[in-house]
């Protein structure tokens, strides 16, 4: 069965204080690693996708790494409007539901 | 470029009872994927409707139940109502079920089972 579990549940940050969540997952064959960003009464939005090993993306101040066990979201020098809840999600290669398997998500707070 | 869009935004029911939720998708996308999103949980994958087919399927009953129309709408039907049925019921459409590398998800009905 595909598990995704993520780090810190909740992390509260200053305003321009460097962090990073984690993603751990086992997956029978990994097809996609995600990433999105929750905000309260939203749907998620997507943010990046990685497909193997040693892959990294950016998009403004988050960086998105992958290992074969773990992937990591870099946040740098964070603003308020960063505050989000950060989902991690796999999809498996080969047979059964297409669909991704989330994590818990992390609730991140950037205080100003 | 219209996004996915949801309807209704909130729902209160009865164990016991029927509901049927509905969803647009954006533009252009064949494929529409149904999640449930209990408090304080990521999603969970329900099903996934390409071109009105059922094409997968999470570890739900099948009094959850759904339809894509060749507008590409879709609905989530779910019958005799439980309690742990209450949840955020998020609908996400993609270009193509080949890859779901960017899904749009819209923002959820969210359903509450007295």
């Amino acid at each position: 069965e595909d598990q995704v579990t993520q780090s810190p549940e909740a992390l509260r940050l200053q305003e321009g204080e460097s962090s990073s969540l984690n993603c751990s997952y086992t997956v029978s064959g990994l097809r996609g690693l995600f990433w999105y960003r929750q905000d309260p009464g939203k749907g998620p939005e997507f943010l990046f996708t990685l497909y193997s090993a040693g892959e990294e993306k950016e998009k403004e101040r988050l960086k998105a790494t992958l290992t074969k066990k773990e992937s990591f979201l870099h946040i740098t020098a964070p603003k308020p409007e960063d505050s989000a809840t950060y989902l991690c999600a796999v999809q498996a290669s080969g047979g059964g539901a297409d669909g991704l398997t989330f994590g818990k998500g992390t609730h991140l707070i950037i205080q100003p | 470029e219209t996004g996915v869009t949801q309807s209704p935004t909130h729902l209160i029911k009865t164990r016991g009872q029927q509901v049927t939720l509905r969803c647009s998708s954006q533009s252009g996308h064949n494929t529409v994927s149904w999640y449930q999103q209990a408090l304080g949980q990521g999603p969970q994958f329900i099903f996934q409707y390409y071109r009105e087919e059922e094409n997968g399927r999470g570890n739900f009953p099948p009094r959850f139940s759904g339809l894509q129309f060749p507008n590409y709408s879709s609905e989530l039907n779910v019958n005799a109502l439980e309690l742990d049925d209450s949840a955020l019921y998020l609908c996400a459409s993609s270009v193509n079920r080949a890859v779901n590398e960017k899904l749009f998800f819209g923002s959820g009905t969210q359903l509450s089972v007295l």
